[in-house]
């Protein structure tokens, strides 16, 4: 089994429509994030989270908003989707063991906002 | 602010020649570093990472020696196969708080 799931795994909407991306891991990590990937631009970080309690803006974070329910679980939520937002979302986990940060990702949700 | 810059691709090879996928970073501190390697339709795994100066990485034949005098962290690899065909993403980790990517360079290995 996967040590981290995103549901869905493709996702078409429509401009104006609120939708949540679910990730789940089973690595019990700490801390969790979340990227989009667009083609040419690599990885950008939208939110992180380093425990239950802390929730942290990324560097692309406006339109977007993130829940973290348990240890496990890192939902990310687009209040009104925009066009703009098609795009290819990664959630990742790490442990920061040894004072390293060392990523794990989930298959990614890709995202078409009509 | 931190910044990890790749070369553009696409990078096409014939299989079993040398390859050569640039990386150069900027950063505060003194990072970690890692390549990761995403498959098509994949997410992105973990090919190999170094910690500090001198370190020198290394996964599946491909290397990479993190270097600070020239704040770089190149991928090698002496033979690349068909399967090598992907994206590959240059990061850094100072610490504070995610990694920072570069933009991914597409390897394309023809038979």
């Amino acid at each position: 089994d996967a040590d981290v799931t995103q549901t869905p795994r493709n996702r078409i909407t429509k401009t104006g429509k609120r939708i949540m991306l679910e990730c789940s891991q089973t690595k019990g990590h700490d801390r969790m994030y979340w990227y989009r990937q667009d083609p040419g631009l690599g990885l950008r970080l939208i939110y992180y989270s380093f425990d239950v309690k802390d929730i942290n803006k990324g560097e692309i974070s406006d339109g977007y908003s993130v829940s973290r329910q348990a240890q496990a679980k890192f939902s990310l939520s687009l209040e009104s989707a925009i066009p703009n937002q098609t795009a290819l979302y990664f959630c990742a986990t790490s442990d920061f063991s040894d004072n390293q940060e060392t990523q794990y990702f989930g298959p990614g949700t890709r995202l078409l906002v009509l | 602010g931190d910044s990890v810059t790749q070369m553009e691709g696409p990078v096409t090879l014939s299989e079993e020649a040398f390859l050569t996928i640039n990386c150069t970073y900027t950063a505060t501190g003194y990072p970690s570093l890692f390549w990761y390697v995403q498959y098509p339709g994949e997410g992105l795994q973990l090919l190999l990472k170094a910690t500090k100066a001198d370190d020198k990485g290394s996964n599946k034949g491909f290397e990479a020696t993190y270097r600070k005098e020239t704040t770089s962290f190149h991928l090698e690899k002496g033979s690349v196969q068909v399967s090598d065909s992907a994206v590959y993403f240059c990061a850094s980790d100072t610490g504070r708080r995610a990694l920072t990517f570069g933009s991914g360079t597409r390897l394309q290995v023809q038979p």
